[in-house]
């Protein structure tokens, strides 16, 4: 089965740039997709296909996917910001796989 | 605005079963596939099954292929899972969520505020 692997916590102080990696054999080869969790919340969708964002997500939300590592980017960092996030891909074999979640803390 | 709202959980015993339901709207229903995704207390997000937008193909992980069925009645804007011979392990808040495309295999671009199924004696 397909495994994406994300580190279990980021931490950045507020103005900083986080940055949430995603890894997987040849995962450049997928779309990547990223999803933002607050507490208590439902996941909202952050960035799709490696690098587009859905309406109503800010610009410093950006991402890309090359090799075997795909990056969440989110820049000038706020509060807000500070959540549970999840890459996810579509793997022909295990279907839908989902990274297990990277906290973001905002120091 | 495009609303997904589930329902039907609860307590089950080991071994019971239940059935989710997950009400659209807001969206030409049948023009989209859906996902169910499940979080445990405390862990991440977990992929349970899929269904195309017209219901004929479905896809389920490992974990629940056998136990759980996906249908859809899209004369009724209506999603449902079908949960049989659950276990402890299935307990979890259960989402509801749209795929931006006919068929399963993109991202999830809506997802309901989910509904909690625990499985204990």
């Amino acid at each position: 089965s397909y495994v994406l692997t994300q580190p279990p916590s980021v931490s950045v102080a507020p103005g900083q740039t986080a940055r949430i990696t995603c890894g997987g054999n040849n995962i450049g080869s997928k779309s990547v997709h990223w999803y933002q969790q607050r507490p208590g919340q439902a996941p909202v969708l952050v960035v799709y296909d490696d690098s587009d964002r859905p309406s109503g997500i800010p610009e410093r939300f950006s991402g890309s996917n090359s090799d075997n590592t795909a990056t969440l980017t989110i820049s000038r960092v706020e509060a807000g910001d500070e959540a549970d996030y999840y890459c996810q891909v579509w793997d022909s074999s295990s279907g839908a796989v989902f990274g297990g979640g990277t906290k973001l803390t905002v120091l | 605005e495009v609303q997904v709202l589930e329902s039907g959980g609860g307590l089950v015993q080991p071994g019971g079963s239940l059935r989710l339901s997950c009400a659209a709207s807001g969206f030409t229903f049948s023009s989209y596939a859906m996902s169910w995704v499940r979080q445990a207390p405390g862990k991440g997000l977990e992929w349970v099954s899929g269904i195309s937008a017209s219901g004929d193909i479905t896809y389920y992980a490992d974990s629940v292929r056998g136990r759980f069925t996906m249908s859809r009645d899209n004369s009724k804007n209506t999603l449902y899972l079908q949960m049989n011979s659950l276990r402890a392990e299935d307990t979890a808040i259960y989402y509801c969520a749209k795929v931006p495309g006919y068929i399963v295999g993109a991202t999830l671009d809506y997802w309901g505020q989910g509904t909690l199924v625990t499985v204990s004696s």
